[in-house]
């Protein structure tokens, strides 16, 4: 099974609204990630959790805050965002980055299309 | 620093075609990995192949075949027999050892249409 998946699929918030956005995946991978994608354009790297800890932030702005629960979830929470922040936010995950894992594919989720008015 | 170059920003085949999607990369790692990814107009980034800096070996999935040079860095792919549903937005990656090997880089994609 190689199946990631997000909720919800479409989220429309105001500027001055706060929310979440979840991933779930179960095939066993430590690594997880969120990209944000506008249009046209490649898939951007957020942040990258790592045996659940936070190992890379992308310089990200603190109006995004990345949590991970446990080894198969992971949130992003949103607050007092943007217009310009509207995008597909994509979940991945991969095996890991310990010595044998690196390079692993990574394995996405469908996104969740954002819009903030 | 990391770079992958897609020079071809659209190419529209009539089904039944081949057609090659080209990829160049850049990197100073000795050790690095590269992928192909394939998004359809419904969003999801779907994997499609992986290669290490090691394994300069060709290879083919179907109609499906991928062309790794390091002489050239370079990491092609080949669609045979083109069909409708291979329309979608395809995208090469690269990820290096010095950023633990997950940090992908992306190419800025190529959007290939197959027309009847």
């Amino acid at each position: 099974d190689t199946e990631v998946t997000q909720t919800p699929k479409h989220l429309v918030m105001g500027m001055t609204n706060k929310k979440s956005l979840k991933c779930e995946q179960h095939m066993g991978h430590r690594a997880m990630y969120w990209y944000k994608q506008k249009a046209k354009k490649p898939p951007e790297l957020m942040f990258v959790y790592s045996y659940e800890k936070l190992s890379i932030n992308e310089s990200v702005p603190s109006r995004f805050s990345p949590e991970c629960p446990n080894s198969s979830l992971l949130n992003l929470h949103l607050h007092a965002l943007q217009p310009e922040d509207s995008a597909l936010y994509l979940c991945a995950s991969s095996q890991g980055a310990s010595r044998g894992d690196r390079g692993s594919e990574q394995y996405f989720g469908p996104g969740t299309r954002l819009t903030v008015t | 620093a990391q770079k992958v170059t897609q020079a071809q920003t659209e190419i529209s085949v009539v089904e039944k075609e081949d057609v090659t999607l080209d990829c160049v990369y850049e990197t100073r790692d000795t050790t690095y990995y590269l992928f192909w990814y394939k998004q359809p107009p419904s969003g999801e980034l779907v994997f499609l192949i992986r290669r290490n800096s090691f394994d300069e070996q060709n290879e083919i999935s179907g109609r499906y075949s991928w062309n790794f040079q390091k002489s050239t860095s370079s990491f092609n792919f080949t669609i045979t027999a083109s069909q409708v549903v291979d329309s979608a937005v395809y995208f090469c990656a690269l990820s290096g050892i010095t950023g633990g090997g997950n940090k992908l880089t992306f190419g800025t994609g190529t959007q290939l249409k197959v027309e009847l």
